[in-house]
């Protein structure tokens, strides 16, 4: 079955230190992978995505996110975090390659940054 | 920058009656979606639409849901009879017919079933 797991519900991080949340995936074939960030109250973000191509992909806020084919995992990083950063974090895949099909969601992970 | 907006933001309704949910995706966007997120898990897909017809559907969307394009700029979703499992958030996204393009979504409904 197609699924994302982010096996950490919550991430803990210091202002100003790197931050790593982890997103496998199980799909067939070549996915597309992206990452959303939810504020409180409000809808889904677009922070980046990886296609095809280098895979090291940056996107908004200076976030970037490592496609590793063979760990099959999609993790997201960023090497400062800002307090602002804290949200709740959703890795997602499009199984059948193109980014119109239907979205599989992990469960969120919640980054908290203390100042 | 282009928003998808939704209203209302918050939808309390009693059970077995019927509710619609109302989207504007972006304005150059063909590609439209429903996603559904019961509170405490995971963000699931319900359907997309495109060209005035249902593209995919997932499990969840049975016959008691519908979406529909009533004109040029607004996307419905319409919930027959709900049920209190029904309750949910609701998101709507859209995206461009370029292949590669992300989905963007609006803020959401919060669907309160009594």
């Amino acid at each position: 079955a197609q699924s994302v797991a982010q096996p950490e519900d919550q991430v803990n991080v210091a202002e100003g230190n790197p931050l790593t949340v982890k997103c496998t995936y199980s799909v067939s074939g070549n996915p597309y992978l992206f990452w959303y960030v939810q504020y409180p109250n409000r809808g889904l973000q677009f922070l980046l995505k990886y296609i095809t191509g280098d895979n090291l992909v940056k996107g908004s806020y200076g976030f970037e996110a490592e496609f590793n084919k063979s760990q099959t995992s999609f993790h997201l990083k960023k090497p400062s975090a800002l307090v602002s950063d804290s949200a709740l974090y959703f890795c997602a895949v499009s199984p059948y390659g193109g980014s119109q099909g239907n979205l599989i969601f992990g469960k969120g992970t919640k980054l908290s940054v203390k100042p | 920058e282009p928003e998808v907006t939704q209203t209302p933001s918050h939808q309390v309704t009693q059970m077995g009656q019927e509710v619609i949910l109302r989207c504007v995706p972006i304005s150059n966007h063909l590609y439209f979606y429903w996603y559904r997120q019961i509170l405490g898990q995971k963000v699931e897909f319900l359907v997309s639409f495109y060209n005035n017809e249902i593209s995919e559907k997932s499990e969840i969307f049975d016959d008691q849901f519908s979406v529909e394009r009533p004109d040029g700029s607004n996307f419905t979703l319409k919930i027959r009879s709900t049920k209190l499992e029904d309750s949910a958030m609701y998101f709507c996204a859209s995206s461009d017919i370029r292949v590669n393009q992300p989905q963007h979504f609006g803020d959401g409904t919060r669907l309160s079933i009594l």
